[in-house]
C-alpha cells in the first residue's frame, strides 16, 4: 500500500539530548514536509524540501534539522537547542504535476520531554 | 505570506444537523484543500478544490478564488464527523499555508 509512515508513534526526550524523527514515503512524491502541531493549534511548517538534497526553513525552524538524501526520506532532528519540543509533529508529502499539488500526511509522532 | 483565517472556532451540533465551515484567505491562491483531523490526530484529506464545486457524500466544497474564500458544507452530521477541520491555501511553489481550524463537536 503506498503512504507515509512516520515512526516512532510515541518518543521521549531527555534533557540535553538530540532526537530523530523518521518520515518515509513511497507515494514518489517530489515534496515534503514537517510540522508541527501544539495541543489545541493548527499546524505551523517547521522544514519543507521540493527535490533531493536541497530543502528551506519554515516558520519554525530553529531547534530542529533536516536532510534530504533520498527521495523517499525526510528526517527532522529535534536539537537540544529546541527547548520546548513537546508537540504532535506530522510530516507530509505532495507532487506538484500539472498545477496540481495534494498534500498526504503521515500518522504523526508525538513527542515528550522527560 | 498568504493570511488564511477559519470560522466559527468551535462548533456544536447535535447528530443530523447541517453545517457551514469558512476559510478566508488574503491572497490569490491556485490550490486549496480541506481535511479533517480525527481524534487520533490524523489529518484525512477531504477536498482538492482550488475553485468550483464538489461533492462527497454528505460533504460538499465551493471554493470561490475570486473573492478569496471557501466553504465545507456537512449535512446530516454524525458523531465520527467530529474532530478539527482544516483548510490550506497555497499559490504555485510556495508553501501551503494552514488556518487554526473549526473544531466540530457532534452531539449524540
Amino acid at each position: 500500500d503506498g503512504g507515509i509512515t512516520q515512526s516512532p508513534k510515541y518518543l521521549f526526550r531527555k534533557e540535553g539530548q538530540n532526537v530523530t524523527l523518521s518520515c518515509e514515503q513511497n507515494l514518489n512524491h517530489d515534496a515534503m514536509y514537517w510540522y508541527r502541531q501544539d495541543p489545541g493549534q493548527g499546524l505551523r511548517l517547521i522544514y519543507y524540501s521540493q527535490i533531493v538534497n536541497d530543502f528551506q526553513k519554515g516558520d519554525i525552524a530553529e531547534g530542529y534539522s533536516v536532510s534530504r538524501e533520498k527521495k523517499e526520506s525526510f528526517p527532522l532532528t529535534v536539537t537540544s537547542a529546541q527547548k520546548n519540543p513537546t508537540a504532535f509533529y506530522l510530516c507530509a508529502s505532495s507532487r506538484p504535476t500539472g498545477g496540481i499539488d495534494i498534500q498526504y500526511f503521515g500518522a504523526g509522532t508525538r513527542l515528550s520531554v522527560l | 505570506g498568504i493570511q488564511v483565517e477559519q470560522s466559527p472556532p468551535d462548533l456544536i451540533l447535535q447528530e443530523g444537523a447541517n453545517s457551514t465551515l469558512r476559510c478566508n484567505f488574503s491572497d490569490s491562491v491556485n490550490n486549496l484543500q480541506w481535511f479533517h483531523q480525527n481524534p487520533w490526530g490524523q489529518l484525512i484529506n477531504l477536498f482538492y478544490i482550488p475553485s468550483g464545486t464538489k461533492q462527497n457524500g454528505r460533504l460538499s466544497a465551493t471554493t470561490v478564488a475570486t473573492e478569496r474564500y471557501s466553504l465545507l458544507y456537512i449535512s446530516s452530521s454524525q458523531t465520527t464527523d467530529s474532530g478539527v477541520y482544516f483548510c490550506a491555501a497555497k499559490y504555485n511553489f510556495n508553501k501551503f499555508y494552514f488556518g487554526s481550524g473549526t473544531k466540530l463537536n457532534v452531539k449524540p
